[in-house]
């Protein structure tokens, strides 16, 4: 079967580093999207691997591992707003996102 | 720019009930796609759209109709509303370049009692 799995939930500090992390295990395989989620709204799109090796955008950066069915997402200068869900989903083989449960990021002062 | 527009946001049905969500996008986007978000899981895919007068099942598409007239939208049609369709509905719609990100509208929030 397809599973996607990654932490129910994190607490970080407002200026810490937070690593989210995800594992997968689809039906073929063509990339891994990050998305984060504030509370009551609609998921925004963050990142794309499909390559092994980390991705950086500012202050957020995405790592891919395809032999290891692992990716994660690195926040960096944590700040208030990036309290959030982030949402981990595999493109499988169809070109179809399988999508984990996400992780609720709660970051206190 | 409104990209993906959801209609209702928020509806309370009784069970047996029928009821459309409305999805519309102004992208031109060939992919459409409805999902159900419950606490604790992840996004699940009810029905998705490949082009106009397409539609396809995905996941969890008992008790579920969809229709794609126009290409611009994507319905969703409960039929005899079940309290286990009680969740929040997420419209998304992507470019069919094959690994477009999704946009996704803000959500409708149904409850069924």
């Amino acid at each position: 079967g397809q599973n996607i799995d990654q932490p129910t939930e994190m607490t970080a500090t407002e200026g810490a580093i937070v690593q989210i992390n995800c594992t997968y295990q689809t039906s073929g395989f063509n990339g891994l999207f990050w998305y984060q989620q504030h509370a009551g709204e609609a998921p925004t799109f963050l990142s794309y691997n499909v390559l092994d090796g980390l991705e950086e955008k500012g202050r957020f950066s995405s790592f891919l591992s395809r032999s290891k069915g692992y990716s994660y997402l690195l926040l960096k200068e944590l700040q208030m707003k990036d309290s959030a869900s982030y949402l981990c989903a595999s493109l499988d083989g169809n070109y179809q996102l399988i999508w984990g449960a996400g992780t609720k990021l709660i970051i206190k002062p | 720019n409104a990209g993906v527009t959801q209609t209702p946001k928020f509806r309370v049905l009784k069970t047996g009930q029928s009821m459309t969500l409305l999805c519309a996008q102004d992208m031109n986007h060939e992919y459409m796609y409805w999902y159900r978000q419950d606490p604790g899981m992840g996004l699940r895919l009810i029905h998705y759209s490949v082009g106009e007068g397409t539609t396809a099942k995905g996941e969890v598409p008992d008790g579920y109709n969809v229709s794609r007239l126009k290409k611009q939208n994507f319905l969703l049609g409960l039929e005899s509303a079940a309290p286990s369709q009680t969740s929040v509905y997420f419209c998304a719609s992507r470019s069919p370049e094959e690994v477009q990100p999704q946009h996704f509208g803000d959500g409708t929030r149904l409850s069924i009692l």
